[in-house]
């Protein structure tokens, strides 16, 4: 299985700074198709999970233009550049390129 | 607009059965692969199993495998998920989410707890 290490566990952010959010994954996450299925999830408190974004760094219908994924082959990062008050909750990265589907631990980006 | 509601969930001893079901409305449910996804008590996620659109094919994690049984009913637009031989670490919030690769949106969640 594809383990996916994320660091830190815990992010407090200033209102209005920027956050950053990294996803190891321990195989190359590129398929025999070409692409990269690595996406990013926020959970909210007591809500399920959303997709953010998709093949690395493509933002889903409705996510703000301050979400930004980046990276290739193992290494991927999800940059905030502006956290705002509702940004609150658990991010998640996860890798859909082979079964079974495995997400990364989880980081929780708080409020300072 | 895309809606995915889930139900059955609810407390069962060890060793007991439950079958979940999932309703999907607001899009053509038959051309989509549909996931069931896991969340213990204020733990992380783990995916659980994945159905092609068609039924004609089906993944399961490791800890499920042998004990579960993903399925879907195209023509009632319901994704289903049987789960027997229930153990304590299968208590969960479990969502079901559409689309192989987008994985998204995700349903509200139904809880499963296996207790004595």
């Amino acid at each position: 299985d594809i383990v996916m290490t994320q660091t830190p566990l815990s992010s407090p952010v200033t209102l209005g700074q920027p956050a950053s959010i990294s996803c190891r994954s321990s195989q190359s996450l590129v398929h025999s198709d070409g692409n990269t299925y690595l996406s990013w999830l926020q959970q909210r408190p007591g809500q399920p999970p959303r997709l953010l974004i998709y093949k690395i760094s493509n933002r889903f219908s409705g996510v703000p233009d301050r979400f930004s994924g980046s990276g290739a082959g193992t290494d991927f990062t999800l940059k905030i550049s502006r956290v705002e008050a509702e940004d609150v909750g658990v991010y998640y990265c996860m890798q859909v390129t082979r079964f079974p589907l495995t997400f990364g631990g989880g980081t929780k980006v708080e409020i300072k | 607009q895309v809606q995915l509601v889930e139900s059955g969930g609810g407390v069962v001893q060890p060793g007991g059965s439950l079958r979940l079901s999932c309703a999907a409305s607001g899009f053509t449910f038959s051309r989509y692969g549909m996931h069931w996804v896991r969340q213990a008590p204020g733990k992380g996620l783990e995916w659980v199993a994945f159905i092609l659109y068609d039924g004609s094919n089906e993944f399961y994690a490791d800890s499920v495998k042998g004990r579960f049984t993903i399925s879907r009913d195209n023509s009632q637009n319901t994704l289903y998920l049987q789960m027997n031989s229930l153990r304590a670490e299968d208590t969960a919030v479990y969502y079901c989410a559409k689309d192989r690769a987008m994985v998204d949106p995700w349903g509200l969640g139904t809880l499963v707890t296996v207790s004595s």
